[in-house]
């Protein structure tokens, strides 16, 4: 079946890193990659997505790019900042024609702590 | 996109008991899905809800312990039936639109 592996956290930053947040996924046909955000205290948001290969989605100076040589989907900021302190999902969805579940597989979600 | 209202938004209570949570879209959308969070956890689908039809459930989830309602493309129910603390979790309920999906702001439940 599907999955999605994520590097685990929590990661912990300092306001104007880098960051990168690994994902990598397997599926049978050609899905669709999500990147969600949940912040403390609110419900899930998505973060962006792509829909096939070579796609970048990019949002709030998140980007990632849809490899399917590697099967992959990296999250990365230039210069993170304080508010950006969440737990960030990565998913995916097969959109299975022809009846039967249609819903998101997620990663087991990355803490992200930024420090000022 | 979509906006879900979901209620109730957080609810503590007996084990053995059962409830069912409410989900209203503000626009008629086709498939609703159920999902849970367990405590540090990432989310599972539970179930997949078309208006009109029997839910498809996931692997590992039952309609006996956790029957739903689409009575319309609007709305939905989730009901956790005979609890117990295992239970405890936060369900969301989310519509794909497009190619996007949108998440209600779950119900956190605790079972004691």
């Amino acid at each position: 079946g599907d999955s999605v592996t994520q590097m685990e956290g929590p990661v912990t930053l300092s306001e104007e890193a880098f960051l990168t947040i690994n994902c990598t996924y397997t599926a049978t046909g050609y899905p669709s990659l999500f990147w969600y955000v949940q912040y403390p205290g609110e419900g899930l948001q998505l973060l962006l997505k792509a829909t096939k290969a070579d796609d970048k989605g990019s949002n709030k100076g998140f980007e990632a790019t849809y490899r399917k040589e590697t099967t992959s989907f990296h999250l990365e900021k230039g210069s993170v900042q304080v508010s950006d302190s969440a737990v960030y999902f990565c998913a995916l969805s097969e959109g299975r024609s022809g009846g039967g579940a249609d819903g998101l597989t997620f990663g087991k979600g990355t803490h992200l702590i930024i420090q000022p | 996109s979509a906006v879900i209202s979901q209620k109730p938004s957080r609810d503590i209570c007996q084990r053995g008991t059962s409830l069912t949570i409410q989900c209203q879209v503000d626009s008629q959308v086709t498939m609703m899905f159920w999902y849970r969070q367990q405590p540090g956890q990432s989310l599972t689908l539970i179930a997949t809800a078309n208006q009109g039809s029997e839910a498809t459930y996931e692997s590992g989830f039952v309609i006996d312990k956790f029957p739903i309602s689409r009575p319309n493309l609007t709305f939905s129910t989730l009901t956790v039936s005979n609890m117990s603390p295992e239970d405890s979790s936060i369900y969301l309920c989310s519509v794909r639109q497009g190619n996007g999906y949108t998440f209600g702001s779950g119900t956190r439940l605790t079972v004691v």
